[in-house]
């Protein structure tokens, strides 16, 4: 079955730009979305199709796709972006999420 | 704006069925621009789709749970409803009844907002 992979866990400084990954076969080929999940909350989408962002997101937060690999970018990160980060793309109908990203904020 | 909420049993024994409730506020389920999802998140662990249905009864269930799960709405009462049959101890988890943004390909359908969630215990 389709798999989207993510690194654990990544740390940032406060301040800098942190880079979330997320591949997957032929992932240039779908659109992704990303959600953020702080510990005992639900599931928040941060990006959408790729690269848009809902208006209540900060600017901060932007996303691309290029060859199997999208990605989400957090400029200028803030302690409050300490968080689970997840991809998530569709395959055959059926909605495939990666298995998480650990970000903390240094 | 939108707001979905789980309710239901926190606690089913194994060989039983799980029966969910999410009601639904501030929007209509017959809103023929979304379809109506549940996800699952087991403890310490990553979200997996359940599957959807559309406000006419229309499903899509993930293929390994599709022997397992059904799912129905209740237009008049602003509900839809998850069961899970035969759960064992790897059904337990926290579920999540989440708005799905219906696109005409699929491929650009996305999940927004989620209900706070609900855990389900599955044990003896």
């Amino acid at each position: 079955s389709y798999a989207l992979t993510q690194p654990p866990s990544l740390s940032v400084s406060a301040g800098q730009t942190a880079t979330i990954p997320c591949s997957g076969d032929n992932l240039g080929e779908k659109y992704a979305s990303w959600y953020q999940q702080k510990p005992g909350q639900s599931p928040v989408l941060v990006i959408y199709q790729d690269v848009k962002r809902p208006s209540r997101i900060p600017d901060r937060f932007s996303g691309s796709n290029t060859g199997n690999t999208v990605t989400l970018t957090i400029s200028g990160t803030q302690a409050l972006d300490e968080a689970d980060y997840f991809c998530q793309a569709w395959d055959n109908g059926v909605a495939v999420f990666g298995g998480g990203t650990r970000l903390t904020v240094l | 704006q939108v707001q979905l909420q789980e309710s239901g049993p926190g606690l089913v024994k194994p060989s039983q069925t799980l029966s969910l409730t999410c009601s639904v506020s501030g929007g209509s389920v017959n809103n023929g621009n979304y379809y109506w999802s549940w996800i699952r998140q087991p403890a310490g662990k990553g979200l997996e789709w359940i599957g959807r249905i559309s406000a006419t009864g229309s499903t899509k269930y993930k293929p390994s749970l599709q022997s397992r799960v059904s799912m129905s709405v209740e237009t008049s009462k602003n509900q839809f409803f998850l069961k899970v049959d035969s759960v064992t101890a790897a059904d337990t988890a926290v579920y999540y009844c989440v708005r799905e943004f219906r696109s005409g390909s699929g491929m650009f359908n996305y999940f927004d907002p989620w209900g706070q969630g609900t855990l389900v215990i599955v044990s003896s």
